[in-house]
């Protein structure tokens, strides 16, 4: 099924520890997008990338890196997690960058 | 700085027709986007206005008045599936979109 997939769907992890959330899309879109969502809150732009091989810095990017080798692939990175990066984390792909843009399901992640 | 208001949260009735407002204030505009959110899972794109006027699209309408910053999302014959957050976006001059906090919306029947 088409679509942009993302691993794990939920994840309790230690604080300190480094985790990297998956993001895979078979739409072939070339931009790609890492969401944030907390309560009572917009979605907040963590990193993006406009095509393979470039990456930028979206409106929350401390404590986040991200890597876009291919097309497809979009994994992002928390290098030592803290409590505050508990949230609910989105990744999103669109064709262009004035375009819808699709969502993954979501990964629920707990910092404790 | 950027903005976007949308109310927290509104209450409907059934069959009923329920307008969510959003005003914006973005650095460049390239467009408006809606989408909807049900609990616990991802948002679903609705509609994007980058023209003002409305755009009709089977039950959802959404208008664009550039000139105010404003734009709202009409619903018509309102389902009790239709109970979702609704969450305005405007795309900025570097074309990254800036989210309101969502309107949920409760159906009653």
């Amino acid at each position: 099924i088409a679509g942009i997939t993302q691993a794990p769907t939920s994840q309790i992890l230690a604080a300190g520890r480094r985790m990297t959330l998956r993001c895979t899309q078979d739409m072939r879109h070339n931009a790609m997008y890492w969401y944030r969502q907390d309560l009572g809150l917009g979605l907040r732009l963590i990193h993006y990338s406009n095509t393979a091989g470039t990456t930028g810095k979206g409106e929350v990017p401390d404590g986040y890196s991200v890597s876009r080798a291919n097309t497809d692939d979009f994994p992002l990175t928390l290098a030592s997690a803290v409590p505050s990066q508990t949230s609910v984390y989105f990744c999103a792909s669109s064709d262009r960058e004035n375009t819808e843009a699709f969502f993954g399901q979501g990964t629920r992640l707990t910092v404790v | 700085g950027q903005n976007i208001d949308q109310p927290t949260e509104m209450t409907a009735t059934e069959g009923a027709i329920v307008q969510i407002n959003c005003t914006y204030q973005t650095s460049g505009f390239n467009g408006l986007f809606w989408y909807q959110q049900h609990a616990g899972e991802a948002p679903t794109f609705l509609s994007y206005n980058v023209l003002d006027g409305l755009e009709e699209k089977g039950r959802f309408s959404s208008f664009l008045s550039r000139s105010k910053g404003y734009s709202y999302l009409l619903l018509k014959e309102l389902q009790m599936k239709d109970s979702a957050s609704y969450l305005c976006a405007s795309m900025d001059s570097n074309y990254q979109l800036i989210w309101g906090a969502g309107t949920k919306l409760i159906i009653k029947p």
